[in-house]
């Protein structure tokens, strides 16, 4: 079960964007679009924010948008908000077992 | 409202069993698909296990398997997470999760439950 690459870290500045990637393989991102995006504040409970590649939950705000190339899926977040800083992971299924990225820490500049 | 509340965490000697349990409400519980997800201290999200709304199909990750057994019981609304064998590297927050579709995406996370294994 091999994870989903993210990087560690991630910047932007109030009220820009910043793209987060999420990559896996052909067999897995590149075959099925069920990459979903979580927030998690420090001592919170992970938060959807994104699931099947692009489809917002009621009540995330539409600067939160995914998307997916090839075998990368990529979280965008336009209008920064201070509120948006917080680790950020990707998750699919994969052969019936969940596998999440390593995480991305977003800073909020 | 949704609400997911993990119980049953606590201190535990390496070699021991712990039983963990999530209680559901808000929603018709036998309606759906329900996770384990922990999280180490300072770590990423991990995937435990998953069963499916009438309990006919369970799964796990191939570092639990074989020690943790995952249940539920759908009279009682509540989802069940019984750990055996207990390593030092299970030490974890252990998350109840609502799995939606064939993307096993979730919904809806409990707040957690720390579980510590050490002598």
């Amino acid at each position: 079960q091999s994870a989903l690459t993210q990087p560690p870290s991630a910047s932007g500045s109030l009220g820009q964007s910043v793209t987060i990637s999420c990559t896996g393989t052909s067999s897995d991102i590149g075959s099925y679009d069920y990459v979903s995006w979580y927030q998690q504040h420090p001592g919170q409970a992970p938060k959807l924010m994104i699931y099947e590649v692009n489809k917002r939950p009621p009540g995330v705000p539409d600067r939160f948008s995914g998307s997916k190339s090839g075998n990368t899926a990529s979280l965008t977040m336009s209008g920064l908000q201070t509120d948006d800083e917080a680790d950020y992971y990707c998750g699919s299924n994969i052969d019936n077992t969940v596998v999440f990225g390593g995480g991305t820490k977003l800073t909020v500049l | 409202e949704v609400q997911l509340v993990e119980s049953g965490g606590g201190l535990v000697q390496p070699g021991g069993s712990l039983r963990l349990s999530c209680a559901a409400s808000g929603f018709t519980f036998s309606g759906y698909a329900m996770h384990w997800v922990r999280q180490a201290p300072g770590k990423g999200l991990l995937w435990v296990s998953r069963v499916n709304n009438d309990a006919t199909t369970t799964n796990y990750a191939d570092s639990v398997k074989g020690r943790f057994t995952i249940s539920r019981d759908n009279d009682k609304n509540t989802l069940y997470l019984q750990m055996s064998s207990l390593r030092a590297e299970d030490t974890a927050v252990y998350y109840c999760a609502r799995g939606r579709g064939g993307a096993w995406y979730y919904d809806y996370w409990g707040q957690g439950i720390l579980v510590t294994v050490s002598s």
